[in-house]
């Protein structure tokens, strides 16, 4: 089964952008779909986009659109998530999660990237 | 699309059981099989209990079970064990590629 490996927190400023990376260990993810999933402080948790194992198609959250880019290496070991001008709001834990494909469930997780903004 | 709706906290005595709701709509509970749920220490990133409404990932204890009627799933943890408390969410298709979180319950073992 893949293992899930997270970049380090990571502290921004207000309109700067941010790229976390979530590494697959133990199988590539042409084999599953890459959910990102973000969890601002105290919050629940709130569904962003997928990345397909086709590694360019992808699906946002309506809230996300425009605001949020995945993209994969070509190896299809490495997924990365950004968000753009940053604001107050966006400082959350963001995970990564894969889905085998068609089965509706996340597992395994990410440990998770707590990203902070201040100026 | 909107939250799924869970209430904010749920508790029980060791041994008990409890039963979380999550009430959506016929366009993600109501209409997709497509149900889980995960629970979530603190610190931890989550882990699913649930899946397919009512089948339970290899590992997973048997205390916890799924189900559904209508509009809302529900999740019930039997023999309520200190181990459990934490935050559960449910999460549910919602058609055109996209999923829904409900809003988290929080569970304590009194």
């Amino acid at each position: 089964q893949v293992q899930l490996v997270q970049s380090g927190a990571e502290v921004k400023k207000p309109g700067a952008s941010v790229k976390v990376s979530c590494k697959a260990s133990g199988n590539t993810f042409s084999n599953y779909y890459v959910h990102w999933v973000r969890q601002a402080p105290g919050q629940g948790l709130e569904w962003m986009g997928v990345m397909y194992p086709s590694g360019v198609d992808t699906n946002y959250a309506q809230n996300f659109q425009g605001k949020v880019t995945l993209s994969r290496d070509t190896s299809a070991s490495t997924v990365y998530m950004e968000v753009s001008s940053l604001r107050s709001e966006d400082a959350a834990v963001y995970y990564c999660a894969t889905e085998v494909p068609y089965t509706g469930w996340f597992d395994p997780w990410g440990q998770g990237t707590l990203v902070t903004v201040s100026s | 699309q909107s939250a799924l709706t869970q209430p904010a906290s749920v508790s029980g005595s060791p041994g008990q059981s409890i039963t979380i709701s999550c009430t959506g709509t016929s366009s993600d509970v109501g209409g997709h099989n497509f149900v889980s749920w995960y629970q979530q220490h603190p610190g931890k990133a989550p882990k699913v209990v649930i899946y397919d409404v009512t089948k339970r990932p290899s590992g997973v204890s048997n205390r916890f079970s799924g189900s559904k009627s209508g509009n809302t799933a529900s999740l019930t943890i039997s023999g309520l064990q200190a181990e459990d408390e934490g935050d559960y969410y449910c999460c549910s298709y919602g058609g055109r590629s996209n999923y829904v979180f409900g809003t988290g319950t929080k569970v304590a073992v009194l």
